[in-house]
């Protein structure tokens, strides 16, 4: 079974301040992890994934996450928050021999101007 | 990334219906998937639909309540049978793209009256 928890339900940041966003996860075998962005009466937007190689992985709008194996985490980051910035991120991981994802509960971030 | 088009992209619909949730896909693609994601809850996967198969469900899916057709490799259709306001959901199809990468669509916006 694989599983993925996201402890926090909001972040709030102000504007130009680092934002992270925290991920831990549960596979039995290698994990394939994602970040998703959900922007207000949108679709769900892929932003980064981690596959294998380095554990610092870059992806869309500047974001980029670090997977750390021993921690099982795959925390978001962000060095600069932008307002435009503020919406529901998922984090979701898939076992490497199956293509189904499971999802975090999602946290509601908001970066004030 | 692939570019996935659904149909509709809201309705409001009479309980006791059904509605039939179009999913195009711009590329052939293996693997197609349709989630529900419940009023202000997370994603939880319905069925893996691959094309010259049945359809997968998952636990707590049925095939009675939610029908998929997945005719050809770049269009498949899921319908939501006799529905309550329980189904009130977006309900997002998904596609295996290269290099592992889930994308999503923008989401099928029901709402049952």
């Amino acid at each position: 079974a694989q599983s993925v928890a996201q402890p926090e339900d909001q972040v709030n940041v102000a504007e130009g301040n680092p934002l992270t966003v925290k991920c831990t996860y549960s596979v039995s075998g290698n994990p394939y992890l994602f970040w998703y962005v959900q922007y207000p009466n949108r679709g769900l937007q892929f932003l980064l994934k981690y596959i294998t190689g380095d554990n610092l992985v870059k992806g869309s709008y500047g974001f980029e996450a670090e997977f750390n194996k021993s921690q099982t985490s795959f925390h978001l980051k962000k060095p600069s928050a932008l307002v435009s910035d503020s919406a529901l991120y998922f984090c979701a991981v898939r076992d490497i021999a199956d293509y189904k994802l499971s999802f975090g509960a999602g946290t509601t971030v908001t970066v004030r101007a | 990334s692939a570019v996935i088009s659904q149909k509709p992209s809201r309705d409001i619909c009479q309980r006791g219906t059904s509605l039939t949730i179009q999913c195009q896909v711009d590329s052939q693609v293996t693997m197609m998937f349709w989630y529900r994601q419940q009023p202000g809850q997370s994603l939880t996967l319905i069925a893996t639909a691959n094309q010259g198969s049945e359809a997968t469900y998952e636990s707590g899916f049925v095939i009675d309540k939610f029908p998929i057709s997945r005719p050809n490799l770049t269009f498949s259709t899921l319908t939501v049978s006799n529905m309550s306001p329980e189904d009130s959901s977006i309900y997002l199809c998904s596609v295996a793209g290269r290099g592992n990468t889930i994308y999503f669509g923008e989401g099928s916006w029901l709402t049952v009256v």
